[in-house]
C-alpha cells in the first residue's frame, strides 16, 4: 500500500499569514504516461463531509478561493493557504488515487493562532 | 446541483449484514466512477471501495475484501454497498462519493452527508 504521511499533525497560524501542509507518499504517484500526479487535497470542516480543494496535485477545484494552492510531484506535495482566513479552520487530508487502496493521509488540523 | 443521499445505516450486531444505498442526482450518474469512503468516530478518512462507470473495474480495501460488495444501477442512478460479516471495527460514517472521471483512478469531487453504521452487541 502507498502510505501517505502528512506533516504537521496540527498547525496554528495567525489570520492573514501563510499556512503550509505537507504530504509525502511512500512511493511515487506520478503517472508517467499522463504526466499527472494522482494526488488530491480535501478540506473537512467539523460535522461536514470533505470538500475537494485540489486535484492532479495542483489544479484548484472550481469555486475554491485562489488563496489555496497545491504543488509538488512524485512523492512530495504541499498545500498552501497564502493568507489564512477564519473560515479555513478545518481538517485537511491528502489522498493518492494512483493505485489501490486509494489511501488518505492521517489529516492535519489547522487552527487560528 | 449534484446530490448524493445515503441511506441504510443503523445499529447491527457483529456478524450480521447491512445494505447501504446512495441516490444520486444532478449529474449523469452512468458516466462517473463512484466510491465509498468511511470515517470512524473521531478518526480520519478510509477509502473502502470504488466502482467504475460501467462496473468494469471494482476495487476494495483489504480490510473489507470478501465481506463487502459494491454495485450500481445506472438506470436508477443508485450506488450500493452490501456489508456482510460486520465487525465492531466497521463502525463508521459511510460516505458515498462521486469521482471526477469515469474511471476509478480519479479524485473525488462530491461527497454525500454519510450514513452511520454502528456494529455492536
Amino acid at each position: 500500500d502507498v502510505v501517505m504521511t502528512q506533516s504537521p499533525d496540527s498547525l496554528a497560524v495567525s489570520l492573514g499569514e501563510r499556512a503550509t501542509i505537507n504530504c509525502k507518499s511512500s512511493q511515487s504517484v506520478l503517472n508517467i504516461s499522463s504526466s499527472k500526479n494522482n494526488l488530491a487535497w480535501y478540506q473537512q470542516e467539523p460535522g461536514q463531509p470533505p470538500k475537494l480543494l485540489i486535484y492532479w496535485a495542483s489544479i484548484r477545484e472550481f469555486g475554491v478561493p485562489d488563496r489555496f494552492s497545491g504543488s509538488g510531484s512524485g512523492t512530495d506535495f504541499t498545500l498552501t493557504i497564502s493568507s489564512l482566513q477564519a473560515e479555513d479552520v478545518a481538517l485537511y487530508y491528502c489522498q493518492q488515487y494512483y493505485t489501490t487502496p486509494r489511501t488518505f493521509g492521517q489529516g492535519t488540523k489547522l487552527e487560528i493562532k | 446541483e449534484v446530490q448524493l443521499v445515503e441511506s441504510g445505516g443503523g445499529l447491527v450486531q457483529p456478524g450480521r449484514s447491512l445494505k447501504l444505498s446512495c441516490a444520486a442526482s444532478g449529474f449523469n450518474f452512468g458516466e462517473y466512477a463512484m466510491h465509498w469512503v468511511r470515517q470512524a468516530p473521531g478518526k480520519g478518512l478510509e477509502w473502502v471501495s470504488s466502482i467504475s462507470w460501467n462496473s468494469g473495474t471494482i476495487d476494495y480495501a483489504d480490510s473489507v475484501k470478501g465481506r463487502f460488495t459494491v454495485f450500481r444501477d445506472n438506470a436508477k442512478n443508485s450506488l450500493f454497498l452490501q456489508l456482510n460479516s460486520l465487525r465492531t471495527v466497521d463502525t463508521a460514517l459511510y460516505y458515498c462519493a462521486k469521482a471526477g472521471c469515469s474511471f476509478t483512478a480519479c479524485y473525488i469531487n462530491y461527497w454525500g452527508q454519510g450514513t452511520p453504521v454502528t456494529v455492536s452487541s
